[in-house]
């Protein structure tokens, strides 16, 4: 079955930088686009980016562009997220989760997320 | 910037079938998605392009979408059915993933 696990959470002060990982399993990694989406305590969803399939093309949310980037390893199934200047409005759980295209890129599997705390 | 609307709360009784909205401009152009999000938990997708359901979702679960709303229906509501949702589209002008801001449902 499909699995997502997000590692590399955790407390970093402001200004600071901090790599999200995401390994992938159950499925064929290198055919899928792949999203990041986060969840402040207490607040809804913000999608943050997505990457194409094959790493040729890459969209952020205006929250995070110039920021944060994202890529991917296919050959370790492997997504990432280099979060740099961490603000505290950064603090958030921060998913994974698989991009499926039917007029546009829709997130279907997640992973169970990982915290991150920006805080001094 | 595209914008989602969805009613924060909507409350229901066991049994009774519950509506969740969600606007947008002319969202009956687009796909909609929703996702069902329990506390502690990643969301689950569970309806995906406006009425399909992926596999594993009850058949109570089913969504419609027209005009400037989409909506998500789930009949026969369950305890388990508590939850908060959310609605989704693509946002093709800007390349953009777009939430709603979500809806709690309470089982009374």
């Amino acid at each position: 079955q499909v699995q997502l696990v997000e590692s590399g959470g955790g407390v970093v002060p402001p200004g600071r930088s901090l790599r999200l990982s995401c390994a992938a399993s159950g499925f064929s990694f290198s055919p899928y686009g792949m999203h990041w989406v986060r969840q402040a305590p207490g607040k809804g969803l913000e999608w943050v980016a997505v990457i194409w399939y094959d790493g040729s093309d890459e969209y952020y949310a205006d929250s995070v562009k110039g920021r944060f980037t994202i890529s991917r390893d296919n050959s370790k199934s492997t997504l990432y997220l280099q979060m740099n200047s961490l603000r505290a409005a950064d603090t958030a759980v921060y998913y994974c989760a698989r991009a499926v295209y039917n007029n546009g890129w829709y997130p279907d599997y997640w992973g169970q997320g990982t915290l991150v705390t920006v805080s001094s | 910037s595209y914008v989602l609307t969805q009613p924060p709360s909507v409350s229901v009784a066991p049994g009774q079938t519950a509506s969740i909205s969600c606007g947008g401009n002319n969202i009956g152009s687009k796909s909609v998605n929703w996702y069902q999000q329990k506390p502690g938990q990643a969301p689950v997708l569970v309806v995906y392009d406006d009425s399909d359901r992926p596999s594993g979702i009850p058949e109570r679960f089913s969504g419609s979408n027209s005009g400037n709303t989409a909506t998500l229906t789930i009949n026969s509501v369950e305890a388990g059915d508590e939850a908060d949702y959310y609605c989704q589209v693509w946002d093709s002008g800007s390349d953009h993933v777009v939430f709603g801001g979500g809806t709690k449902l309470t089982v009374l």
